[in-house]
């Protein structure tokens, strides 16, 4: 069954408006989450490694003003998507890894910004 | 340059028809190599993972297989609910632990 929880699992947005996303590890904690970006027909991207406790991880290229995440717990990781732009729209997605070594992702999150 | 590339692009199979996808990959160190799948406005769904060239698992339908270069995803006797686009990643030494690099994915379509 599915181990990492993520909502919404879609959104509509306007221009300029920030967009909080949740990312949740359902049977077990996560210190560490992950966060990726997918375009249509492309591969995932990874762009920020969240860490409980402290500042995330960002990849190259990642305004990490942007992007703000926040992992409060050993459970959830949010990313806040700020002053969102039509660029912004995109398909999200978290992960986590568990001890087995298998890496689980949510379900995803599709932004639209209008 | 770390590069995972999966052929082909699209697979079309009818009910029944064996076939295998290719995950080839060219990295400097690999850790583990992960198989997903993936449904259209889904998240990937986690299949495999291997870690050392020789190793084998297997999953109903689906056998995964790794050597030093590549790994294979052979389909048994699909059926139309093993359409899916499936993605193959790899997990690098050195690297966060996130730093998964995917290739495109293989779409698969089985019809009936």
């Amino acid at each position: 069954g599915a181990v990492v929880s993520q909502h919404p699992s879609w959104v509509i947005c306007k221009s300029g408006t920030s967009v909080k996303i949740e990312c949740r590890s359902l049977d077990f904690q996560a210190t560490t989450m992950f966060w990726y970006r997918q375009f249509p027909k492309q591969s995932l991207m990874l762009m920020a490694t969240s860490n409980e406790g402290s500042k995330a991880t960002y990849e190259q290229g990642v305004e990490k003003d942007k992007f703000l995440i926040n992992h409060a717990s050993l459970t959830l990781s949010t990313l806040t998507v700020t002053s969102a732009h039509p660029e912004d729209s995109s398909f999200y997605i978290c992960s986590a890894h568990l001890e087995t070594g298998a890496v689980h992702f949510g379900n995803g999150t599709r932004l639209t910004v209008t | 340059e770390d590069q995972v590339t999966q052929s082909p692009e699209a697979l079309r199979l009818q009910e029944g028809e064996s076939s295998s996808l290719n995950c080839s990959y060219t990295v400097s160190g690999l850790r583990g190599l992960f198989w997903y799948r993936q449904d259209p406005g889904k998240g990937p769904e986690f299949l495999f993972t291997l870690y050392s060239a020789g190793e084998e698992k297997e999953k109903e339908r689906l056998k995964a297989t790794l050597t030093k270069k590549e790994s294979f995803l052979h389909i048994t006797a699909p059926k139309p609910e093993d359409s899916a686009t499936y993605l193959c990643a790899v997990l690098l030494y050195g690297g966060s632990q996130g730093n998964l690099i995917f290739g495109k994915g293989t779409k698969l379509s089985v019809k009936p």
